[in-house]
């Protein structure tokens, strides 16, 4: 999986939106942005992913740059439960499946 | 209740001895996989199964050893146990290959 570059934390306030940006300079085309979330003492959980187009879901919107040489994942109106470290990773899909994290992005959020 | 179960949530013990972590999914999703993060949070894959059969395997020590009985449980054994050992263990799974996975919550082993 190629490489990806996150700033190492980001703060915020209770109902806010928050940007978290992700660079992937050296994304290749088969390669989709996935975010996962971790808080402490428990296993990482999915947040969203794309490969071209801007998505959504229930958690967050995630923009990705025409080149899709970056990516950020807007969190509208966060609350405190979405205080954790975000990770930002390139996966083939299909190609074992597998994920490998870095430190990702530590988001606090203060009431 | 639907999730990624693991047993159990903290074990510590000696250089030498045998460990066995457990993990059940009850989503009916067909990939399982074993993690390993270590005190830097970094996550890294060490095996995943796709119908009780092995489809990844990372170079991990021999020690490690996966078993599935079926394909909701994905057992992970550590025969003699190290201290660079000391880590989380996260087992996942996931509809299919390449889906999006969902972890347990983890079984935070120590090595003394």
């Amino acid at each position: 999986d190629a490489k990806t570059t996150q700033p190492d934390s980001m703060e915020s306030t209770e109902g806010e939106t928050v940007h978290l940006p992700c660079s992937h300079a050296t994304i290749s085309g088969n390669e989709y942005i996935y975010w996962y979330r971790q808080v402490p003492l428990q296993g990482p959980e999915y947040v969203t992913h794309g490969l071209q187009q801007n998505t959504t879901n229930s958690m967050a919107f995630l923009a990705i740059a025409s080149d899709r040489k970056s990516s950020t994942l807007i969190l509208p109106h966060v609350s405190l439960r979405d205080a954790a470290v975000y990770h930002c990773i390139l996966r083939v899909q299909g190609t074992g499946s597998k994920l490998s994290f870095g430190k990702g992005a530590k988001l606090t959020v203060s009431p | 209740e639907t999730a990624v179960f693991q047993t159990p949530n903290y074990h510590v013990t000696q250089v030498g001895n045998e460990v066995s972590f457990n993990c059940k999914q009850t989503l009916g999703h067909d990939t399982m996989y074993w993690y390993k993060q270590d005190s830097k949070k970094l996550l890294k894959i060490m095996f995943s199964y796709n119908n009780k059969q092995l489809i990844v395997n990372e170079t991990v020590p021999r020690r490690f050893s996966p078993q599935s009985s079926d394909k909701a449980h994905l057992n992970l054994r550590i025969k003699s146990v190290e201290p660079e050992d000391s880590a989380v263990y996260l087992c996942a799974s996931s509809l299919r290959q390449g889906a999006e996975q969902f972890f347990g919550p983890g079984t935070r082993l120590t090595v003394l």
